[in-house]
């Protein structure tokens, strides 16, 4: 498979707590990118991180890649109610994605 | 203009009918992208347009579905002879296309297809 895989398949948290979800791949990879989906803004990129990157911030997103285990995870601090959307990651640029982690954000 | 735009954002049509779905990019972006989302499924690539390059079709899951750039700006998606199977959010997306590996897609809204 060329998609990354997304687990939790869904996750739900608290307003303000941290969200924690984790991607597996197959492929060797040049960079690995995350993408966000809810009904409101539609599909939007996160954040790419690069094959010889371990870690990467953006604002309140924090991303890991270990390409050892063909692993990354995507982590959210101090969720909001507008985190709640569906987070996929994508290991290569002819985009497929899983079915995702579906996270819910309670106020 | 200010984001990748798509149209109709619905269209309902009849199993048998040909339709025509429309991308306009974001000015200057010189790569495309069609997807397909089903309901409840990942997202599934269909076609790619780079420059002025052959595109890459390996994608496209049978010979109904086409696709064409004009001008290097906009594309239009031609499903023909339509089936029910092909209900689903057909998505756009374009970017810079300046070489580099992976770059940032921006994704338009969609257009939602539903076939009777």
């Amino acid at each position: 498979s060329q998609q990354g895989e997304e687990d939790p398949q869904a996750l739900s948290i608290q307003e303000g707590e941290n969200a924690t979800m984790n991607c597996s791949y197959k492929t060797s990879i040049n960079n690995l990118q995350w993408y966000r989906q809810n009904s409101g803004r539609g599909l939007v990129h996160l954040i790419l991180i690069r094959s010889n990157e371990r870690e990467k911030h953006s604002g309140r997103l924090r991303v890991t890649l270990d390409t050892s285990k063909k692993s990354s995870s995507l982590l959210i601090t101090a969720s909001r109610a507008a985190d709640t959307a569906s987070y996929f990651c994508a290991p290569r640029r002819k985009l497929s994605f899983g079915a995702g982690t579906t996270v819910t954000v309670r106020a | 203009g200010a984001g990748v735009s798509q149209s109709p954002s619905n269209k309902v049509t009849e199993k048998g009918k040909d339709v025509e779905l429309r991308c306009d990019p974001i000015s200057g972006h010189t790569a495309l992208y069609w997807y397909r989302q089903s309901l409840g499924q990942g997202l599934e690539f269909l076609i790619y347009f780079q420059g002025n390059s052959a595109p890459d079709k390996s994608g496209l899951p049978s010979d109904r579905f086409s696709a064409e750039r004009t001008g290097g700006s906009v594309s239009t998606l031609t499903i023909q002879r339509t089936q029910q199977e092909d209900s689903a959010v057909y998505l756009c997306a374009s970017s810079l296309g300046d070489g580099r590996r992976s770059e940032t897609q921006y994704f338009g809204p969609g257009t939602r297809l539903l076939v009777l």
